[in-house]
């Protein structure tokens, strides 16, 4: 089994502070994990994802993540947040080696005030 | 062409209705799904096709209906839907065929659908 926790449900920053999204998963193999990022009435775009490699992932747009392993964490950051970046944000979790059925957070959603 | 399309964008319809989403991908990739998103909640899974042949159903009531007419589109077929399915409709695909945990799935825009 696999689950994904997203710690927060809204998370409010002032434009040009740091950006901090909590995730935390269960598996019981080894994951793949991936954010998303989702605008108003807009479809999914992939932000980064995990795959077994390095353990600290770099996306688009300067977002990173770190797979902790002994956290089961993969938080996302970003040094500076842009007004852009409102949004929802989706961290999900699948399991390496099986039958791919990606299960989603609940999702956060992103604030960045002027 | 590195996008996943989808039509209509938005979509009203009767209970009694039937009516078609469409999805287009021409990235080459091997895996379609379909998802429904409710407002402020992540996307629930609905079906995957793989290699054009379903793979996965989620226990979707029949009156959604999917189809892969070749392995660029997807269609969901609706008939006698109920207020409760208004919702955005996505469709993603993904490269590898569904059974690769690492692959990334594309999203369409969606289709907003409501039911009256």
């Amino acid at each position: 089994a696999q689950s994904v926790t997203q710690l927060d449900s809204h998370v409010s920053v002032s434009e040009g502070t740091p950006v901090l999204l909590r995730c935390n998963y269960s598996s019981s193999y080894s994951p793949s994990l991936f954010w998303y990022v989702q605008h108003p009435n807009k479809g999914l775009q992939l932000l980064l994802k995990y795959t077994s490699a390095a353990t600290l992932v770099k996306g688009i747009n300067g977002f990173e993540a770190e797979f902790k392993k002994s956290e089961t964490s993969f938080h996302l950051t970003k040094p500076s947040a842009h007004m852009s970046d409102a949004a929802e944000y989706f961290c999900v979790v699948s399991r390496s080696g099986g039958s791919y059925i990606p299960t989603f957070g609940r999702g956060t959603s992103l604030i960045v005030h002027p | 062409d590195t996008e996943v399309t989808q039509t209509p964008k938005h979509l009203v319809m009767g209970m009694t209705n039937k009516k078609s989403l469409k999805c287009e991908q021409h990235m080459g990739h091997r895996a379609m799904y379909w998802y429904k998103q409710k407002a402020k909640k992540p996307p629930e899974l609905m079906f995957v096709y793989s290699y054009e042949k379903l793979s996965i159903n989620e226990s979707v009531p029949s009156r959604f209906s999917p189809e892969c007419p070749n392995s660029s589109l997807l269609n969901l077929h609706l008939h006698a839907l109920q207020p409760e399915d208004s919702a955005l409709y996505l469709c993603a695909s993904s490269p590898q065929g569904q059974g690769s945990s690492t692959d990334t799935q594309y999203f369409g825009p969606g289709t907003r659908l409501t039911v009256l």
